[in-house]
């Protein structure tokens, strides 16, 4: 699997857009970008994923570059709930073994 | 169902002691994953199942570390004659291998201290 660089903390005040970006500059044309968060003290809970369009749901949004080799996710409303790291990963779909986890990002929420 | 369940939550355990952690998948779920944690760090993959067949070992998984999935449902890893270096949260994450999978969806972890 591609490496993947995050920055190691960000901090975003309550409800506004948190933009947390990452760089995944040798992802192969086949990897998608997957992005996982953990609440502390709690397992690894999934965000989103995609390929090469941008993507939402419920949770965030994502945002790819178009040529790939870097994306953003972004909590719109961020809240006190969302402080957490937050991990980049880069993968194979389909090719349903480890995921491996980077250092990720610690995002801080403040009041 | 109401998702990965891991027991216990915690363990303190003394230098050179067995012990045993469970995890009961997503019932529907083949694969099933074990992770380590520690501080500050992010997962570290250990081993995978699917179904009752473990297919993938990491090398962090020294010869006192064991894991089983017996019946393809639910799991456990041993690790005997446990170190103060062994002391970490174990996760267990479970996801259905197909075309289309869902994504592993992990547990809330045992938090194993050695003293």
């Amino acid at each position: 699997d591609a490496k993947t660089t995050q920055p190691t903390s960000m901090d975003c005040a309550e409800g506004r857009a948190a933009n947390l970006p990452c760089n995944h500059s040798t992802i192969s044309g086949n990897e998608y970008v997957y992005w996982y968060r953990q609440i502390h003290s709690q397992g690894p809970q999934y965000i989103i994923h995609g390929l090469k369009n941008n993507e939402t749901n419920e949770m965030a949004s994502l945002i790819i570059t178009e040529d790939r080799k870097s994306s953003t996710l972004i909590l719109p409303h961020a809240t006190l709930r969302d402080t957490a790291v937050y991990y980049c990963i880069v993968r194979v779909r389909n090719r349903d073994d480890k995921i491996i986890f980077g250092k990720g990002t610690r995002l801080h929420i403040l009041p | 169902d109401t998702g990965v369940s891991q027991d216990p939550r915690h363990k303190i355990t003394k230098r050179g002691q067995n012990v045993t952690f469970r995890c009961d998948p997503i019932s529907e779920h083949n694969r099933l994953y074990w992770y380590r944690q520690t501080l500050g760090q992010g997962p570290e993959f250990l081993t995978y199942f699917q179904n009752e067949a473990q297919l993938e070992k990491s090398r962090l998984l020294s010869d006192r570390f064991s894991a089983e999935r017996p019946k393809g449902s639910f799991s456990t890893l041993e690790i005997q004659r446990t170190e103060q270096g062994d002391s970490a949260m174990y996760l267990c994450a479970s996801s259905w291998a197909s075309r289309g999978s869902t994504e592993a969806f992990f547990g809330q972890g045992t938090r194993l201290t050695v003293v």
